[in-house]
């Protein structure tokens, strides 16, 4: 009963580094959706996608790519990491289309950049 | 784009009392969403309201999608110290963006 898994749950990057944040849905979700979250701030959607090799920007896109070959996977990239993307980020998924469900967000990844 | 103002932003109360949080938009939404927030975990949805004026319940939990479809409220009876956390609404529109609300932190003393 695996629903939506984040790896890795904690990772430190230098300034400048690229990493991958995985995100993986088990429930064959068609919508699923990258946020960060900073203190205090709520949830801010940085990319989402409405299936497989669809994806869109949300609010804060920019530091950011995604890709969405499969409708399990929904990695999202860092390509030169910077101090103002230290955030915790979430993935989330959903299937609400008539009689569907709504948003399940796995436990997320806290990232700091130094 | 699209803004949530959710109040208040935090809330101090003693066990056994009611609450009372809210969400107001500067547009439109199809569906209002609840979620609650334990610390380290992520957001758990306990309401989804997906027609103006709907009144739904889970528990002593009661959610209402406003009329003019730009606010909602959520009420929680009779809290309890597991009641503690952030509260998040997020509304969404015709483009199947969520967007969520700054949160309200929760605290119940015993």
């Amino acid at each position: 009963n695996a629903g939506v898994t984040q790896t890795p749950k904690f990772r430190i990057l230098k300034i400048g580094q690229s990493m991958t944040l995985q995100c993986a849905q088990d429930m064959n979700h068609n919508y699923m959706y990258w946020y960060r979250q900073d203190p205090g701030m709520g949830l801010k959607l940085i990319y989402y996608s409405v299936g497989a090799g669809i994806t869109d920007k949300g609010e804060v896109p920019n530091g950011y790519n995604v890709s969405r070959s499969t409708t399990e996977d929904f990695p999202l990239r860092l390509e030169l990491a910077a101090p103002s993307q230290t955030s915790v980020y979430f993935c989330a998924s959903s299937n609400r289309a008539q009689g569907g469900t709504e948003a399940f967000f796995g436990q997320g990844t806290r990232l700091t950049v130094v | 784009g699209q803004q949530l103002n959710q109040s208040p932003q935090s809330m101090f109360i003693q066990e056994g009392e009611d609450v009372s949080m809210n969400c107001t938009s500067s547009s439109i939404f199809n569906t209002w969403l609840w979620y609650k927030q334990d610390p380290g975990e992520g957001p758990v949805l306990l309401i989804a309201l997906y027609k103006a004026g709907e009144l739904t319940s889970n528990g002593r939990l009661t959610a209402q999608f406003g009329i003019t479809r730009k606010d909602s409220f959520l009420n929680i009876s009779a809290s309890i110290p597991s009641d503690v956390g952030i509260y998040f609404c997020a509304g969404r529109g015709s483009n199947y963006k969520l967007t969520f609300g700054k949160g309200t932190l929760l605290t119940v003393n015993p």
